[in-house]
């Protein structure tokens, strides 16, 4: 069974927009965390954002946000007044129980002028 | 503070030799993982490990051996390269907290066996 789930292969946004990639996760541990990576051409895996299954407030980072619904095991980013550089993959990961990763397959995005 | 490195950056193989791949970081993480990267399928974890001397399989681990007998060090070993083992290769170690924790990539290794 797929642990995560990024239904969108691809995504385009305007520059300065907002953007929301999907992910949602599978689990049954009470105990988890989820990342958000980006992947730039580069090929290097930049970490964005953690989100612990206990915390009740949604983490940010600068113009980054988790929106973590847990009752919808939704863990979706946010990306806020998109920026040129930010066209990239980006990957959701969980951590469950040991200390296992387990990535989606990617969303690519593609911020326009 | 060089963070995570990985040696070598690039590698081409005959099948059936033999190869190690060195990950290494200087920030005293316990735990330190070994993935593979394929097209269209995100990250997928070969071996973990949870401390000095401890290692463990993850979702792919069949062709590949690893061993930490160093803290700040990860070895990835192929003994006999396959084809299907090519692949870009990201090691990662990371520091888990009270609420926080974050994993941090090296800049990955391309491998091509013919």
């Amino acid at each position: 069974a797929q642990k995560i789930t990024q239904t969108q292969p691809g995504m385009f946004v305007q520059e300065k927009e907002a953007v929301t990639l999907d992910c949602t996760y599978d689990t049954s541990d009470p105990s988890y965390g989820l990342f958000w990576y980006k992947q730039p051409s580069s090929g290097e895996m930049i970490f964005l954002i953690y989100q612990g299954s206990y915390d009740q407030q949604n983490a940010t980072e600068g113009r980054y946000s988790l929106n973590f619904q847990k009752a919808r095991k939704s863990a979706n980013l946010v990306i806020s007044a998109s920026q040129l550089g930010d066209s990239a993959m980006y990957f959701c990961a969980m951590r469950e129980g040991g200390k296992k990763l387990v990535f989606g397959t990617g969303t690519r995005l593609l911020v326009s002028p | 503070n060089a963070g995570v490195t990985q040696t070598p950056k690039f590698r081409v193989l005959k099948t059936g030799q033999s190869m190690t791949l060195l990950c290494a970081q200087d920030m005293n993480h316990e735990y330190m993982y070994w993935y593979r990267q394929d097209p269209g399928m995100g990250l997928r974890l070969i071996h973990y490990s949870v401390g000095e001397g401890t290692t463990a399989k993850g979702e792919v681990p069949d062709g590949y051996n690893v061993s930490r007998l160093k803290k700040q060090n990860f070895l990835l070993g192929l003994e006999s390269a396959a084809p299907s083992q090519t692949s870009v290769y990201f090691c990662a170690s990371s520091y888990i907290g009270v609420n926080q924790e974050t994993q941090y990539f090296g800049p990955g290794t391309r491998l091509l066996v013919l």
